[in-house]
């Protein structure tokens, strides 16, 4: 079965680190890009980034660039979200998918979808 | 970046058809015919249930059909069951290393 399994919910204070995960399986983890998806309490979805396993190439998106820090571990077929100082803005689900269509190095279509990981931030 | 305009709501009764709408302008949905529409269950991960305006991954039932006219995407839902009840998004390629979603629809199965 070809699924994306994430870690399990977070909280954490302001100023905090953290490092999130999402481990592929059921398929080649390295032919394919995998995204990092926020949906915040009772809102939409927005794509924050992507990042080719094979090569580590990594593309964030306009307003998550310099937010938030994208990697993969291929060995471990395992890529990752993180951040340096958190802050209570970005309370939210953290979504990793496996990303179908690529259009000029943005991702047009996620067909595989981890479980999604709770990020609570909160004095 | 501005996001693609969905109802808030959408309803129908079992066995019948609803159709959702997603606007957006001639730079995205008018541009490329790259939509996609995911469905999401309350606490749950989306699901794709179409992708390039109107192509069904498999194992959706095809009772999911997408379509597209100018700057506006529609998902329509026939025969509808009630497990169908759930928030659907719709998105867009946008260029401009630019992807766009809707602010999501809950359908309600009266």
């Amino acid at each position: 079965e070809v699924q994306l399994v994430q870690s399990g919910a977070e909280v954490k204070k302001p100023g905090e680190s953290l490092k999130i995960s999402c481990e592929g399986s059921g398929y080649m983890f390295t032919n394919f890009w995998i995204a990092w998806v926020r949906q915040m309490p009772g809102k939409g979805l927005e794509w924050m980034g992507i990042i080719y396993p094979r090569d580590s190439d990594t593309r964030y998106s306009p307003s998550s660039q310099g937010q938030v820090t994208i990697s993969a571990d291929k060995s471990l077929n395992t890529a990752y979200l993180q951040w340096g100082s958190l802050k209570a803005s970005d309370t939210a689900m953290y979504f990793c998918a496996r990303v179908s269509i690529m259009i000029s190095g943005v991702p047009a279509t996620f067909d595989i979808w981890g479980q999604g990981t709770m990020v609570t931030v909160s004095s | 970046q501005s996001a693609l305009t969905q109802p808030p709501s959408a309803s129908g009764s079992p066995g019948q058809s609803v159709t959702i709408s997603c606007t957006g302008t001639s730079s995205d949905i008018g541009a490329y015919d790259y939509v996609s529409w995911y469905q999401q269950h309350p606490g749950k991960a989306p699901k794709l249930m179409i992708f390039e305006v109107r192509k069904r991954p498999s194992g959706v039932p095809n009772r999911f059909s997408g379509s597209k006219s100018g700057n506006t995407a529609s998902l329509t839902v026939s025969g509808l069951q009630a497990e169908d009840e759930s928030d659907y998004y719709c998105s867009s390629y946008a260029g401009s290393n630019r992807l766009i979603f809707g602010g999501g629809t809950k359908l309600t199965v009266l």
